[in-house]
């Protein structure tokens, strides 16, 4: 069947620090991977998308790369911020199957000053 | 920009009580999602719909149901209220061939 596992939060950093949230997935053929984001008292957004190996999403200074050989799509973003605060959600969408999206158990980041 | 709304933001009810939450989307979407979101759990879905009267069983449909009798409505039922259904239920829609989901800001329900 298809999931993803992401890193357990919470993740706290400083305001400007590196931001990685690892996210790696399991799928019956090939996927369609996605970063969404929850901001507090806010439903699901779409930060990011790719659609096929080797593909670089990105959006408001965050990325993320499709990579096929190692089953991931690790979130990173260079110099993070206080109102970067959310909870990150990977998530997969295999073609067929009701195009259902398939989603991590999401990742806390806290960013400090 | 797509608005999907759902009807409370915060419900409280007692176990056995027969629950209706509400989503309304306003982009004619033909396709409409309710998931629960539990902590260390993530979003899970319940159940979704490809068109009116359409509805499909999600991951995890017991001791719900659902009803899509206009487009722009998708009504998640539960029929006994049970305190192992306290979560926070989103709702989110999709357009026919696209991809990204549109989700309400959520419905945080309380089952005493």
């Amino acid at each position: 069947g298809n999931s993803v596992t992401q890193m357990e939060g919470p993740v706290t950093l400083s305001e400007e620090a590196f931001l990685t949230i690892n996210c790696t997935y399991t799928a019956t053929g090939y996927p369609s991977l996605f970063w969404y984001v929850q901001y507090p008292g806010e439903g699901l957004q779409l930060l990011l998308k790719a659609t096929k190996a080797d593909d670089k999403g990105s959006n408001k200074g965050f990325e993320a790369t499709y990579r096929k050989e190692t089953t991931s799509f690790h979130l990173e973003k260079g110099s993070v911020q206080v109102s970067d605060s959310a909870v990150y959600f990977c998530a997969l969408k295999v073609t067929g199957g009701g195009n259902k999206l398939t989603f991590g158990t999401g990742t806390q980041l806290k960013v400090e000053l | 920009d797509v608005k999907v709304t759902q009807s409370s933001r915060y419900l409280v009810k007692r176990t056995g009580e027969k629950v209706f939450l509400e989503c309304v989307q306003d982009m004619d979407h033909e396709n409409m999602f309710w998931y629960r979101q539990d902590p260390g759990l993530g979003l899970r879905l319940i159940y979704f719909s490809y068109d009116v009267k359409m509805k499909e069983k999600g991951d995890i449909p017991e001791g719900y149901s659902v009803s899509r009798e206009k487009k722009e409505r998708f009504s998640l039922i539960l029929e006994s209220a049970s305190t192992n259904q306290t979560s926070m239920y989103l709702c989110a829609s999709r357009g026919q061939g696209r991809e990204k989901l549109f989700f309400g800001s959520g419905t945080q329900l309380s089952v005493l």
